[in-house]
């Protein structure tokens, strides 16, 4: 059974760091693209960034907004994808979600979702 | 970046009754070389994480009930649910996976009963 789940949220000050992680079963992490997706309290979805499959190097791409102060990574070996977050605003506050990229081909159709974890900028 | 829009913001719906959700992308999301369009449609319950209904404009994924159809092709898209029920109240995404890497979510559409 493919499983996602988000840790790592919490209540962190402006400019400050965080790292979120992904631990993933069921599929092999290398495999498949990884996005992080947020979504502020009472709005829509943003998505963040990926990082691709093997195929395609384990490069990653970001989103305009987030480009330069997140960086998202994995480790094959723990099943782990992360999400590092520099600078953080407190427009950041949100809940993270990791999603995964439903083949190597079709990196962005996200079709397995964890529940995500609540991130809180705030002095 | 491709900016997707919705329309509406928001409907009620009487139970049974037809639910219509309009999805625009800024620029085409049909790839030529294999006729598809990369956009998906996706499900947001509250309290919940967003659940894939629908992929490829118009494709069903397994265990999404047949009430729910998706229609379109590069540019404009529609989501329709033809009887609704009290499950299917929840916010509902449009979403391009064309422009690796910079895939983008239309802002939503709130369904409810009337």
């Amino acid at each position: 059974e493919v499983q996602l789940v988000e840790s790592g949220g919490g209540l962190v000050q402006p400019g400050r760091s965080l790292r979120l992680a992904c631990a993933t079963s069921g599929f092999t992490l290398g495999d498949y693209a990884v996005s992080w997706v947020r979504q502020a309290p009472g709005k829509g979805l943003e998505w963040l960034g990926f990082i691709r499959t093997k195929d395609h190097g384990g490069t990653t791409g970001y989103a305009a907004s987030v480009k330069g102060r997140f960086s998202i990574s994995r480790d094959e070996s723990k099943s782990i994808a992360y999400l590092q977050m520099n600078s953080l605003k407190t427009e950041d506050t949100a809940v993270y979600y990791c999603a995964r990229g439903s083949s190597s081909y079709y990196e962005g159709l996200l079709d397995y979702w964890g529940r995500g974890t609540l991130v809180t900028v705030s002095s | 970046d491709i900016v997707m829009t919705q329309s509406p913001d928001s409907l009620a719906v009487s139970l049974g009754e037809r639910a219509t959700i309009k999805c625009k992308s800024s620029q085409s999301v049909l790839y030529s070389p294999n006729n598809k369009n990369y956009l998906a449609w996706y499900q947001q319950k509250p309290g919940q994480p967003p659940k894939l209904l629908i992929s490829w404009a118009s494709t069903r994924e397994s265990g999404v009930p047949e009430r729910f159809s998706g229609s379109g092709s590069g540019t404009d898209f529609t989501l329709t649910i033809s009887s609704l029920q009290a499950e299917d109240v929840a916010v509902y995404y449009c979403h391009q996976y064309y422009a690796t890497p910079l895939f983008t979510f239309g802002p939503g559409t709130k369904v409810d009963i009337k």
